[in-house]
């Protein structure tokens, strides 16, 4: 099993609020990703970092932005919570020297903006 | 615009069956394709992946099919078990821009095993 970690797991916020979503992979991976994903539904990508100091917008357009400090910590910011970012954010991270990168996925983590 | 999307959106199966879940994608140029397992409340596991220069790829009790004519993927589960039940994404890989390979993911299948 992978060893990727999404916390918090849940999160009920109210509008206007500031929010961070933290990722954190034990893997050593360099390449890691953000996906927003609706229930029963297809994951969009928002977000991706080919590694430290790298950030890259995904093919989903989203307000909220990335930093990649650390090679294991890949945290998401939403400055102004809407309740049309009422979703589920998951974190993945693949290898980069793999010609088939497979993307682990952390747990996810339930964000209901009120 | 390139697309991967699934045939099926819901598929009941009796325990101790076998399950075909099937894909469609749209873009040539995939050269990797992933199926993932999403549990209620859980990130999407890897299940098993296929290179587009194969046809057949087995696993544990899955096996992997690849029609390159028509653009086409299949996942096969082997007696399914009431712990297979579970939305199943197939996901399409291609060189894009940078070195991070993207994934574009189809809509997901529900599989449910029925007693």
């Amino acid at each position: 099993e992978a060893d990727i970690y999404q916390t918090p797991r849940y999160l009920v916020i109210g509008t206007g609020k500031k929010i961070t979503l933290e990722c954190s992979q034990t893997m050593g991976h360099d390449k890691m990703y953000w996906y927003q994903q609706d229930p029963g539904m297809e994951l969009h990508l928002i977000h991706y970092s080919y590694g430290v100091n790298s950030t890259e917008k995904g093919d989903l357009s989203s307000e909220s932005t990335v930093s990649r400090i650390r090679t294991e910590h890949f945290p998401l910011t939403l400055e102004s919570a809407r309740p049309s970012h009422t979703s589920q954010y998951l974190c993945a991270s693949s290898e980069s020297y793999r010609i088939q990168e497979t993307q682990y996925f952390g747990p996810g983590t339930r964000l209901l903006v009120l | 615009g390139e697309s991967v999307g699934l045939h099926l959106p819901t598929l009941s199966v009796q325990e101790g069956d076998n399950s075909i879940i099937n894909c469609a994608y749209s873009n040539s140029a995939s050269d990797y394709f992933i199926w993932y397992k999403q549990e209620s409340g859980k990130g999407p596991q890897f299940i098993i992946d296929i290179r587009s220069n194969m046809d057949k790829r087995q696993g544990q009790r899955v096996t992997v099919l690849l029609n390159k004519t028509v653009k086409h993927l299949s996942l096969q589960i082997a007696a399914t078990q009431p712990g297979d039940s579970a939305v199943y994404f197939c996901a399409e890989t291609r060189i894009s821009s940078g070195s991070a390979r993207q994934l574009t993911f189809g809509s997901g299948t529900q599989l449910t095993v029925l007693p």
